[in-house]
């Protein structure tokens, strides 16, 4: 089973849109992170923002913010007042704490397109 | 700040051939990783090294090597390259003793096995 879920392939959002990216994971660990990271068309990671497992609010970082739902092990990005550079490929990532490999696993990610 | 710094950028090699990915950080990271990027299959661990002098094998090692060189430097092997390793990789690190800590990535190799 995939550790990591992303669901939406693609998705094409207006500009100033709000744009909400989807994540869902499978752990058995109780202690664990969430990542997101940014890929632009140039290549790079970019590191967005991280959620503990054990945070108890929401992680926010300028326009981005998580919404984090323990229960349904969801760990949704959202991006507030979308801009044409937000156009990318956006990977969610878990570290999980109880051991075994290190690293972070990735999901497949969603590429994003910011429509004028 | 160089950060994570990966050669060479681009290279070709031909299905038999061998060569080494090279790997340098600058920020004092006991960590540090190879990953491997596919089309539609998002970013997968090769191997890993938690700290000098130790190497661990991550979800696709077969086919790779590496070398932890020092606390700096972290090395990919191809003995025998073949087409299934025609891929993006990417090197990164991060400081293991805060377990919120980010992996910072380089710019990647993109390499073509024929």
């Amino acid at each position: 089973a995939q550790k990591i879920t992303q669901t939406q392939p693609g998705m094409f959002v207006q500009e100033k849109e709000a744009v909400t990216l989807d994540c869902t994971y499978d752990t058995s660990d109780q202690s664990y992170g969430l990542f997101w990271y940014k890929q632009p068309s140039s290549g790079e990671m970019i590191f967005l923002i991280y959620q503990g497992s054990y945070d108890e609010q929401n992680a926010t970082e300028g326009r981005y913010s998580l919404n984090f739902q323990k229960a349904r092990k969801s760990a949704n990005l959202v991006i507030s007042a979308s801009q044409l550079g937000d156009s990318a490929m956006y990977f969610c990532a878990m570290r999980e704490f109880g051991g075994g490999a290190d690293g972070l696993t990735f999901g497949k990610g969603t590429h994003l397109i910011i429509q004028p | 700040n160089a950060g994570v710094t990966q050669t060479p950028k681009f290279q070709v090699l031909k299905t038999g051939q061998s060569m080494t990915l090279q790997c340098a950080q600058d920020m004092n990271h006991n960590s540090m990783y190879w990953y491997r990027q596919d089309p539609g299959m998002g970013l997968r661990l090769i191997y890993y090294s938690a700290s000098e002098g130790t190497t661990d094998k991550g979800e696709v090692p077969n086919g790779y090597n590496v070398s932890r060189l020092n606390k700096r430097e972290f090395s990919l092997r191809l003995e025998s390259a073949a087409p299934s390793q025609t891929s993006v990789y990417f090197c990164a690190s991060r400081l293991k003793v805060v377990g919120n800590s980010p992996l910072h990535f380089g710019n990647g190799t993109r390499l073509t096995v024929t």
